[in-house]
């Protein structure tokens, strides 16, 4: 059973505009969340994270909002560039856990149209 | 900078060949990690360690095993490579302890065919 959930497998949006990207996550224990990028043939990179004591987190043109009520988080992306054209990784983990297991989502695609 | 590498960033086997796949970090990580990455099933762990010589299943171990016999080093192994297990494979280690900073740092990825 998934424990954190991209419903949507891909997402197209117009240069300059705003990109939201979401994610739910079951586990209402999870208490640190992640956002990764990866292009084709590459490894992911981190993103931005955010805890669960914030409902908001941002750094440059990245905004990351927690609703922990709702169990969903969304990444904002303002304003969209081609560069930002990748696959967009949710993820959840225990801050207490040592091993810094973290629960991935099947991930959304993001085109960004010129 | 974290510098993950892996051995090979393409490789084609046969079935039933023994695999093996290598990871290096150069970050005194005490985390490492396997996964595989299919379309449209995201990012699956398939083992992970938590110290050398420890390791922990994920959620597809089967047909798969690891070796960490350096802090530094995490190896895949697959035993008798299946046409199954084609995919990209990802190393990442992370600094362990938990904490706000356990961000996992991705290697590059190896691109696995099995013929």
């Amino acid at each position: 059973d998934q424990q954190v959930k991209q419903n949507s497998p891909s997402l197209s949006v117009q240069e300059g505009r705003i990109s939201i990207l979401n994610c739910d996550y079951t586990n209402s224990m999870f208490d640190y969340f992640l956002w990764y990028k990866k292009y084709p043939a590459e490894g992911p990179t981190f993103l931005i994270s955010i805890s669960s004591i914030k409902d908001k987190n941002e750094d440059g043109r990245f905004t990351v909002f927690l609703n922990k009520s709702a169990k969903h988080l969304s990444l904002h992306i303002v304003p969209s560039q081609p560069g930002d054209s990748a696959v967009y990784f949710c993820a959840a983990s225990l801050l207490m856990n040592r091993d810094d297991k973290i629960i991935f989502g099947k991930g959304t695609r993001l085109h960004i149209l010129p | 900078d974290v510098k993950v590498t892996q051995s090979s960033r393409y490789l084609v086997k046969r079935t039933g060949e023994k695999v093996f796949l290598e990871c290096v970090q150069d970050m005194d990580h005490e985390n490492m990690f396997w996964y595989r990455q299919d379309p449209g099933l995201g990012l699956r762990l398939i083992y992970f360690s938590y110290d050398v010589k420890m390791k922990e299943k994920g959620d597809i171990p089967e047909g798969y095993s690891v070796s960490r016999e350096k802090k530094e080093r995490f190896s895949l192994i697959l035993e008798s490579a299946s046409t199954n297990q084609t995919s990209m494979y990802l190393c990442a280690s992370s600094p362990g302890g938990g904490g706000p900073y356990n961000e996992q740092f991705f290697g590059p990825g190896t691109r696995l065919t099995v013929l």
